[in-house]
């Protein structure tokens, strides 16, 4: 099971809003680390979405946002369009596990 | 432009061994941590190790801890992972990647992956 939860899959129509949610425990999120976001296409490697709980990397739209509190973070895409149809996995570190840790991904669906 | 080109993947035997291979360019290698990541088919992202910037530092998820080594060659600008006592369970696709390092520990650069099946 993996130690960060998100929801199996979240769907929306264009140009609506959708927000994944990554829940963590005392452990890891809510000890302070750092969340980052990733997006993956079909058939592809894994993209960096945001970096560092809120910060968009060059090149990323600002339809997509990231933010943290306490023991969870959200990635919401605003104007949702059809080429948002990915996979998107929430990352951070676990002082348990000594060990970075992945959520379970959320499949996001454009109606 | 940042490169990672992972290498090595193929079909093994259960309890066989393969060594993997990241292939590093367009970056200062030697001054970033790497990853590798792998993914079961039709499942998530799974971390596997880490290595720091000078190769004194790796971790391991817990459950790959004894059979999986990682080590890094600074001046040829690759990475490897060893695995052994390979389990079908192992079948994934393997990704190496950057750390990015500076402003997070986001890993801002990934290769293509390289298909590793552990099948009797």
């Amino acid at each position: 099971q993996p130690v960060l939860t998100q929801p199996p899959s979240v769907s929306g129509a264009p140009r609506q809003t959708v927000t994944i949610s990554c829940t963590g425990t005392s452990s890891n999120i809510g000890a302070g680390f750092d969340v980052h976001w990733y997006q993956q296409l079909p058939g592809t490697a894994p993209k960096l979405l945001i970096f560092a709980n809120t910060n968009r990397p060059s090149g990323v739209p600002d339809r997509f946002s990231g933010s943290k509190s306490g023991t969870s973070a959200s990635l919401a895409i605003t104007g949702l369009q059809a080429e948002d149809e990915a996979d998107y996995y929430c990352q951070s570190y676990d002082n348990s596990l000594s060990a970075s840790v992945f959520g379970g991904g959320t499949k996001v669906t454009v109606l | 432009e940042v490169q990672l080109v992972e290498s090595g993947g193929g079909l093994v035997k259960p309890g066989g061994s393969l060594r993997l291979s990241c292939a590093a360019s367009g970056f200062s290698f030697r001054r970033h941590n790497m990853h590798w990541v792998r993914q079961a088919p039709g499942k998530g992202l799974e971390w596997v190790a880490s290595i720091s910037s000078g190769g004194s530092y790796i971790n391991y998820a817990d459950s790959l801890k004894g059979r999986f080594t990682v080590a890094r060659d600074n001046v040829k600008n690759s990475m490897s992972l060893e695995m052994n006592s390979l389990r079908v369970e192992d079948t994934a696709v393997y990704y190496c990647a950057r750390e990015e390092g500076v402003r997070s520990t986001s890993l801002d650069s990934w290769g293509q992956g390289t298909l590793v099946t552990v099948s009797s």
